[in-house]
């Protein structure tokens, strides 16, 4: 079965600290990966996803296959960064995603 | 353009009452989901409609649940006889294949009193 483990609830850094994000996954095929956003009071976006290859305010995720994982980063992390955090996993185009239960990100000035 | 819509944005219902949630997707998206969101549970897929397909339900925790989209545009998603373990934000999204990000609504907050 697909499965998407977030295993931090809560992680909080320091403004100018790097964060890292971690996400695994299980899953048999070649799926697409995905980092979705929560900014307070805001609707779930998307940050980035891996096909892409994009970085997107800062923030890059790369796919090993290997390690079947897809963390999250950023070098320098701002306030405005500040989230909940949601890694999600396609198995196919235009399908439901499966989400990890999410991880708040606090920066703290 | 305007982004997906649902309403009501709150509901606060008593136990065994029935409640309609309704969701406008982005004008042309084909592809609409339903998922929810509960506190410490992440985010759980419901249901799924594509085109003139029949809808994939494979993640309705009941059949209490259910959902109809009505001219490939509108849906709605019914529960029947609710319970407090309904509590949670009931969020709707939709896609456009075959670009494949899906766009959310702002949820509508469910609470089963």
């Amino acid at each position: 079965a697909q499965r998407v483990t977030q295993p931090e609830k809560l992680l909080s850094v320091f403004k100018g600290a790097p964060v890292e994000l971690k996400c695994n996954y299980s899953y048999s095929g070649s799926p697409e990966l995905f980092w979705y956003v929560q900014y307070s009071r805001q609707r779930l976006q998307l940050l980035l996803r891996h096909i892409s290859r994009e970085s997107i305010k800062g923030f890059t995720a790369d796919l090993n296959k290997g390690e079947t994982s897809f963390h999250l980063k950023k070098p320098f992390a701002q306030e405005e960064d500040s989230a909940m955090y949601y890694c999600a996993l396609e198995d196919s185009g235009n399908t439901p995603l499966v989400f990890g239960k999410g991880t708040r990100l606090s920066v703290i000035a | 353009g305007a982004g997906v819509s649902q309403s009501p944005s709150n509901k606060v219902t008593e136990k065994g009452k029935d409640v309609e949630l309704r969701c406008d997707p982005i004008s042309g998206h084909t592809a609409l989901y339903w998922y929810r969101q509960s506190l410490g549970q992440g985010l759980e897929f419901l249901i799924y409609f594509q085109g003139n397909s029949a809808p994939d339900k494979s993640g309705l925790p009941s059949d209490r649940f259910s959902a109809e989209r009505t001219g490939g545009s509108v849906s709605t998603l019914t529960i029947q006889r609710t319970q407090q373990e309904d509590s949670a934000v009931y969020l709707c999204a939709s896609s456009q294949p075959p670009l494949d990000e899906q766009y959310f609504g702002p949820g509508t907050r469910l609470t089963v009193t």
